[in-house]
């Protein structure tokens, strides 16, 4: 099946720096992407979806300057925490949409933001 | 608007058969998807509802009825590795997931 990878799986930073987060989708190309935010015990949190060559739409109630999310290429989305604090902390994972059926979602492994 | 009811929690024995439903309101549908989620890990794919009906896949299976807005997740000869959080979500008009808030199942020995 198709292969979407997110990287870094685990990351750990200092209040104020900013921290970037790739998603790769690495056998088909993904004209969307979802970022998503997890809290524990909870479930997922839609953040923005990224469209390739265009600027991301977000979800109510997150800011925009705060989560930057470049789509660059057919293949890759990138979600920029910045300015990080301590309550950022999360899972963050992303998903694309496939290109075969209809609005299946192909998840990354997630990556677990832990802001000191 | 639209709105997804699940279990928050269910509890079941190894070997045995639990069922999960899933209900749902939305004005506009293009699917039903069942995720599962170990703690920790990024969802992965179950199944994909459109059409009414019963969809097989190995000991999991997954049921439709578009008119009664109900879903089921059947799982047989359970395992302890089944143990997870099974998310049900309804893909809208725009073909943006909706997502349950998901049921903890917890199997016993």
């Amino acid at each position: 099946g198709a292969v979407v990878s997110q990287h870094p799986s685990r990351v750990i930073c200092k209040s104020g720096t900013s921290v970037k987060i790739e998603c790769r989708s690495l056998d088909f190309q993904a004209t969307t992407m979802f970022w998503y935010r997890q809290f524990p015990k909870k479930s997922l949190m839609l953040m923005a979806t990224s469209n390739e060559g265009s600027k991301a739409t977000y979800e109510q109630g997150v800011e925009k300057d705060k989560f930057l999310i470049n789509h660059a290429s057919l293949t890759l989305s990138t979600l920029t925490v910045t300015s990080a604090h301590p309550e950022d902390s999360s899972f963050y994972i992303c998903s694309a949409r496939g290109d075969r059926e209809a609005g299946e979602l192909f998840f990354g492994e997630g990556s677990r933001l832990t802001v000191l | 608007g639209q709105n997804i009811d699940q279990p928050t929690e269910m509890t079941a024995t190894e070997g045995a058969i639990v069922q999960i439903n899933c209900t749902y309101q939305t004005s506009g549908f293009n699917g039903l998807f069942w995720y599962q989620q170990h703690a920790g890990e990024a969802p992965t794919f179950l199944s994909y509802n459109v059409l009414d009906g019963l969809e097989e896949k190995g000991r999991f299976s997954s049921f439709l009825s578009r008119s009664k807005g109900y879903s089921y997740l059947l799982l047989k000869e359970l395992q302890m590795k089944d143990s997870a959080s099974y998310l049900c979500a309804l893909l809208d008009s725009n073909y943006q997931l909706i997502w349950g808030a998901g049921t903890k199942l917890i199997i016993k020995p």
